[in-house]
C-alpha cells in the first residue's frame, strides 16, 4: 500500500478558475515531485523539492506551481485553468532512487 | 539527457503465454533502471529495479528482468502471465550518480491485456 494521498482525484472544472491538487506523503520522504500524464504517454516531471521550501521545475514546462511548507505536504496549483491544462497529474515521494506514486488527479478543464 | 524506447504500445496475449516487454533507452554513463507498473485503477507502484550487480533482477508477481549493457536493454519477462497482470507497464531510467528520482526518464508504456 502506498501511503502518498493526492485529492481530488476527479476534478472538472470551467477555464479560468483556480485549482490546488493536493499530495500528502506519511513516509517522512524529503523528495517529492509531481508529474504530467496524458493517455499513451510517458511521465512528464512538471515539478520536484528536496526537502521543505525547496522547489524546482522540471523537464516539462508547466503553468503551475507548486509549495513545500511542510515535508509531508506538496500541493499543485494553477491559478487560472485552461483546456489545455487537461491531464492527469501524478504526485510522488522517493527514497533511494524509488518512487511511490499517488493515484493521480485527472483534471479536465471545460 | 536520456530517452527511454518502449516497443509495443500494446500486448495482447491469452493466460500462461510467455510475456517480454522491451526497453531499450539511451544514455552516455552508467544508469538505474526501473519497471513500473499501474493495474486498472490503481497508482503505479515499482515491479522492480536494478542499480548495480546482477544483471537479472527479479521483481514481485513472478517478473524479472535482464540488463544487457551491450544493448542499452533492459526487458522485462515473465514466463507464465495471468489475468490478473492486465495493466500498463513503463520502464523507466536515472542516471546512477542521481540520488533522487529528478532524472528519471519514463517510456511511454505498454498496455498489457491478458485474456482468460
Amino acid at each position: 500500500e502506498a501511503d502518498i494521498y493526492q485529492t481530488p482525484r476527479y476534478l472538472v472544472i470551467g477555464t479560468g478558475k483556480k485549482i490546488t491538487l493536493e499530495c500528502s506523503q506519511t513516509m517522512g520522504h524529503d523528495k517529492m515531485y509531481w508529474y504530467q500524464q496524458d493517455p499513451g504517454m510517458e511521465l512528464h516531471l512538471i515539478h520536484y523539492s528536496y526537502g521543505v521550501n525547496s522547489t524546482e521545475k522540471g523537464d516539462l514546462s508547466s503553468e503551475s506551481t507548486v509549495s513545500r511548507i511542510r515535508t509531508e505536504h506538496f500541493p499543485l496549483t494553477l491559478e487560472s485553468a485552461r483546456p489545455s491544462h487537461t491531464s492527469q497529474y501524478l504526485c510522488a515521494s522517493s527514497k533511494w532512487g524509488e518512487l511511490f506514486f499517488g493515484e493521480g488527479s485527472r483534471l479536465t478543464v471545460l | 539527457a536520456q530517452s527511454v524506447s518502449q516497443h509495443n504500445h500494446h500486448v495482447i496475449l491469452s493466460e500462461a503465454a510467455s510475456l517480454e516487454l522491451g526497453c531499450n533507452y539511451s544514455y552516455g554513463g552508467t544508469v538505474n533502471l526501473f519497471w513500473y507498473v499501474q493495474y486498472p485503477g490503481q497508482h503505479l507502484q515499482l515491479l522492480l529495479k536494478y542499480f548495480s550487480g546482477d544483471p537479472l533482477v527479479k521483481g514481485i508477481k513472478g517478473f524479472e528482468a535482464e540488463f544487457i549493457k551491450s544493448k542499452f536493454s533492459f526487458n522485462l519477462r515473465k514466463p507464465s502471465v495471468q489475468w490478473s497482470d492486465t495493466a500498463e507497464y513503463f520502464c523507466a531510467v536515472s542516471p546512477h550518480s542521481g540520488g533522487g528520482a529528478d532524472g528519471l526518464t519514463f517510456g511511454k508504456g505498454t498496455h498489457l491485456i491478458i485474456q482468460p
